[in-house]
């Protein structure tokens, strides 16, 4: 069974700490993505990568780095977390070299910032 | 800009029909998908429209107009497992993910 996780399903940080979120796919896909998803929103992708050691700003990077040394791990780190990085956050994969195709969606990680 | 909408909240009776909308503007077209989450779980892929036309897989069908820039997600025989948000999602001509915000779905016995 095709399997997407992330490493914390809770998280509660402090404002300024650096967060990290790590996501793991265990179905040889290129394609890796981190969205965000808060109430009223639809799914907001923050970086997504095509390929090892690749990386593509989404349409909210302010805030986030991505690193992605391996092709199964997709890393999101919040260098300095703030209280509007308060949210859900949802890794995803999908096979192929352009962004066709089923997203295979982990459990995400729900990160509040005090 | 891109847009994608859909209703907020929807609900229906157990064993009956139920229709989800969703309308998109975006910069071109690369296919729309239907997504399923429950509360406090992944997304999971329900179908992909690519052409006109109506899709069935069992009890769930979706249906596309790319001249109307819309879509409809029909659900039969509800059952109690089906309350849960329904994601509409267009990849537009850059092949990005536009996601609307969604539709949770109540089912009463």
């Amino acid at each position: 069974d095709v399997k997407v996780t992330q490493s914390s399903r809770y998280l509660v940080k402090r404002t300024g700490e650096k967060v990290f979120l790590e996501c793991v796919q265990d179905m040889d896909h290129e394609n890796m993505f981190w969205y965000r998803q808060d109430p009223g929103l639809g799914l907001r992708l923050i970086y997504f990568s095509y390929d090892v050691k690749m990386k593509e700003k989404g349409d909210i990077p302010e805030g986030y780095s991505v690193s992605r040394e391996k092709k199964e791990r997709f890393s999101l780190i919040l260098e300095s977390a703030s209280t509007n990085q308060t949210s859900m956050y949802l890794c995803a994969s999908s096979l192929g070299q352009t962004n066709t195709g089923e997203l295979f969606f982990g459990e995400g990680s729900r990160l509040t910032v005090l | 800009g891109q847009n994608i909408d859909q209703p907020t909240e929807m609900t229906a009776t157990e064993g009956a029909i139920v229709q989800i909308n969703c309308t998109y503007q975006t910069s071109g077209f690369n296919g729309l998908f239907w997504y399923q989450q429950h509360a406090g779980e992944a997304p999971t892929f329900l179908s992909y429209n690519v052409l006109d036309g109506l899709e069935e897989k069992g009890r769930f069908s979706s249906f596309l107009s790319r001249s109307k820039g819309y879509s409809y997600l029909l659900l039969k025989e509800l059952q109690m497992k089906d309350s849960a948000s329904y994601l509409c999602a267009v990849m537009d001509s850059n092949y990005q993910l536009i996601w609307g915000a969604g539709t949770k779905l109540i089912i009463k016995p």
